[in-house]
């Protein structure tokens, strides 16, 4: 159960594009289409951004979009713009009915 | 409105005993697995239970294993959160949050969170 690895920051100006990688295992990651990202602005709770992967919740912008290759989920956001800046977590399920969370990567809007 | 309000939260000396407790509405509370998160001061989020729609499947991360105990009244729509022999790195933010609908492993309702102090 060790948490999924994420980059701690990644930055982009407005318009552009960002993409966070989240590392795990054949135990989670790899082994299963379970994969979602968590949008989280300071002192809020979490916001689903994607699950399955790559599907979207009704109301999440397409500009949010996510994958997977391998032991790697990927988010990306595109045409950033300010409210985006937050902390973006990833989850996996892990087998066995639980889950785990990656470390959180930092967005900044430049 | 769909809504999860987490309660039971404070300050206790290690080794004491908390109980949280988390009241659904908006939603038929009988039919979704429920999970409890926390999150540190300044940390990332940590999975820490979850509990199948009729109480008969509970898992929960190593950490707390032997120690917290998850379970739900679906008669008061209420999720809650045994935790006994707290230690300072229990202290966090405790989320109640509801899976989504579907075999998907994602949560898409959360709680606001009550806090929990871990401290002499």
């Amino acid at each position: 159960q060790s948490a999924l690895t994420q980059p701690p920051s990644a930055s982009g100006s407005p318009g552009q594009s960002v993409t966070i990688s989240c590392t795990g295992t054949s135990s989670d990651v790899g082994g299963y289409n379970y994969v979602s990202w968590y949008q989280q602005h300071p002192g809020k709770a979490p916001k689903l951004m994607i699950y399955g992967v790559y599907k979207r919740p009704s109301g999440v912008p397409d500009r949010f979009s996510g994958s997977k290759s391998g032991n790697t989920a990927s988010l990306t956001v595109s045409g950033l713009q300010g409210d985006d800046e937050a902390d973006y977590y990833c989850s996996s399920y892990a087998g066995t009915n639980t889950d785990v969370f990656g470390t959180g990567t930092k967005v900044t809007v430049l | 409105e769909v809504q999860l309000v987490e309660s039971g939260g404070g300050l206790v000396q290690p080794g004491g005993s908390l109980r949280l407790s988390c009241v659904a509405s908006g939603f038929t509370f009988e039919n979704y697995w429920m999970t409890w998160v926390r999150q540190a001061p300044g940390k990332g989020l940590e999975w820490v239970a979850n509990i199948k729609h009729d109480g008969s499947e509970k898992s929960c991360v190593d950490s707390v294993k032997g120690r917290f105990t998850v379970s739900r009244d679906n008669a008061k729509n209420s999720l809650y959160l045994q935790m006994n022999s707290l230690r300072a790195e229990d202290t966090a933010v405790y989320y109640c949050a509801r899976d989504m609908d579907g075999d998907w492993d994602a949560v898409d309702i959360w709680g606001q969170g009550t806090m929990v102090t871990v401290s002499s």
